[in-house]
């Protein structure tokens, strides 16, 4: 896989369950960085986990970061129908630029 | 909440033409950025701007492409004959500092969509 691959590709839930997308990378990082972007609009930055993090809160989002499987996770509790969005993860390396997955589309029913 | 602007949100050219996109960064923000992405696929890093030079550039960045820092507040993209395929979805971003070994969060703004003829 790709540097910065999600899965799954695509995501249906109901809304108020918890939705868990996952994020795999393959070289060494400084940090991982989670974006959303609805549909043809621009992305906005969720949370930034660094290389030294294991976890992150912020608000309904967890994020998780395991170096040694060159994985994580992004956790949405409580999902609403505003969380409808395409969920990418973006690593930062040695380089300046960040480097994203393909995305997960995330789709809360109703 | 400060944040980073980009116009025109939609740019139509023909081929060969030359367009200008502009950002506005966040203002306290020292590193500006560039990507791209093209419809249905990844985004692409392009080039990261520091210290009024650029800092990296990736391979697609080539010669007809040019970042400048026109004033305390612009930062540009210049693509100086636009091909079909450079019909993408441009975003700029800045971040507060890159030099840190840590590295900060990078924001970015709406996009601009650039569609060549």
């Amino acid at each position: 896989s790709q540097q910065g691959e999600e899965d799954p590709q695509a995501l249906s839930i109901q809304e108020g369950e918890n939705a868990t997308m996952n994020c795999s990378y393959k070289t060494s990082i400084n940090n991982l960085q989670w974006y959303r972007q609805n549909s043809g609009r621009g992305l906005v930055h969720l949370i930034l986990i660094r290389s030294n993090e294991r976890e992150k809160h912020s608000g309904r989002l967890r994020v998780t970061l395991d170096t040694s499987k060159k994985s994580s996770s992004l956790l949405i509790t409580a999902s609403r129908a505003a969380d409808t969005a395409s969920y990418f993860c973006a690593t930062l390396g040695g380089a300046d630029g960040l480097t994203f997955g393909k995305g997960t589309h995330l789709i809360i029913q109703p | 909440e400060p944040e980073v602007t980009q116009t025109p949100s939609h740019q139509v050219t023909q081929m060969g033409q030359e367009v200008i996109l502009r950002c506005v960064p966040i203002s306290n923000h020292l590193y500006f950025y560039w990507y791209r992405q093209i419809l249905g696929q990844k985004v692409e890093f392009l080039v990261s701007f520091y210290n009024n030079e650029i800092s990296e550039k990736s391979e697609i960045f080539d010669d007809q492409f040019s970042v400048e820092r026109p004033d305390g507040s612009n930062f540009t993209l210049k693509i100086r004959s636009t091909k079909l395929e450079d019909s993408a979805m441009y975003f700029c971003a800045s971040s507060e500092d890159g030099t840190s070994g840590t590295y900060y969060e990078q924001y970015f703004g709406p996009g601009t969509r650039l569609t060549v003829t």
